[in-house]
């Protein structure tokens, strides 16, 4: 079965220190692995997707088919970085199976 | 993008009525999608709605608790029929374009059942 794992349901850490989202998928076919994020206030938005391989917000997420891992990293942490984040797999017509989510705090 | 509105944008229902939600996107788009998100959770997809024909509802889900319709390229409605405080949660549509990948969402719809 297609799951997604996000192991921390929050982060917080300070501005200016690096960031790291955690995200594990299993699926038998080729994934399609994409972050999504969730401002306070605002709709579910996509942040970036595996195949595009480009930097969004300073955000940038590796797909490891070994490790089954698709973790989002970020070096310099700031304030607006602050939301909900979550990774989802995609499935045949694009159905997006969701993790749990990652609430990540930055302090100033 | 794709500019989406949900009615009602929150309701609180008694147990056992039903309350139909609509969706509406600013543009024709080949995929409709009906999702929940149950308190403290993550989102599950309930059902892709199809333009014409029945919606096509995933494991766990059933027509005559979700029915969806989507009568054109651009409408879709999710109906929570003899609602219970179980269905107490967000719910959200979201739209594909034809030949794109991202989906985008609409602001949601919560619920809560008393």
């Amino acid at each position: 079965a297609q799951r997604v794992t996000q192991p921390e349901k929050l982060l917080s850490v300070f501005k200016g220190a690096p960031v790291e989202l955690k995200c594990n998928y299993s699926y038998s076919g080729s994934p399609e692995l994409f972050w999504y994020v969730q401002y306070s206030r605002q709709r579910l938005q996509l942040l970036l997707r595996h195949i595009s391989r480009e930097s969004i917000k300073g955000f940038t997420a590796d797909l490891n088919k070994g490790e089954t891992s698709f973790h989002l990293k970020k070096p310099f942490a700031q304030e607006e970085d602050s939301a909900m984040y979550y990774c989802a797999l995609g499935q045949g017509a694009q159905k997006l199976v969701f993790g749990q989510g990652t609430r990540l705090t930055i302090n100033p | 993008s794709a500019v989406i509105s949900q009615k009602p944008s929150r309701d609180i229902c008694q147990r056992g009525t039903s309350l139909t939600i609509q969706c509406q996107v600013d543009s024709q788009v080949t995929m409709m999608f009906w999702y929940r998100q149950q308190p403290g959770q993550s989102l599950t997809l309930i059902a892709t709605a199809n333009q014409g024909s029945e919606a096509t509802y995933e494991s766990g889900f059933v027509i005559d608790k979700f029915p969806i319709s989507r009568p054109n390229l651009t409408f879709s409605t999710l109906t929570v029929s003899n609602m219970s405080p179980e269905d107490s949660s967000i719910y959200l549509c979201s739209v594909v374009r034809q030949g794109a990948y991202e989906q985008y969402f609409g602001p949601g719809t919560r619920l809560t059942v008393t």
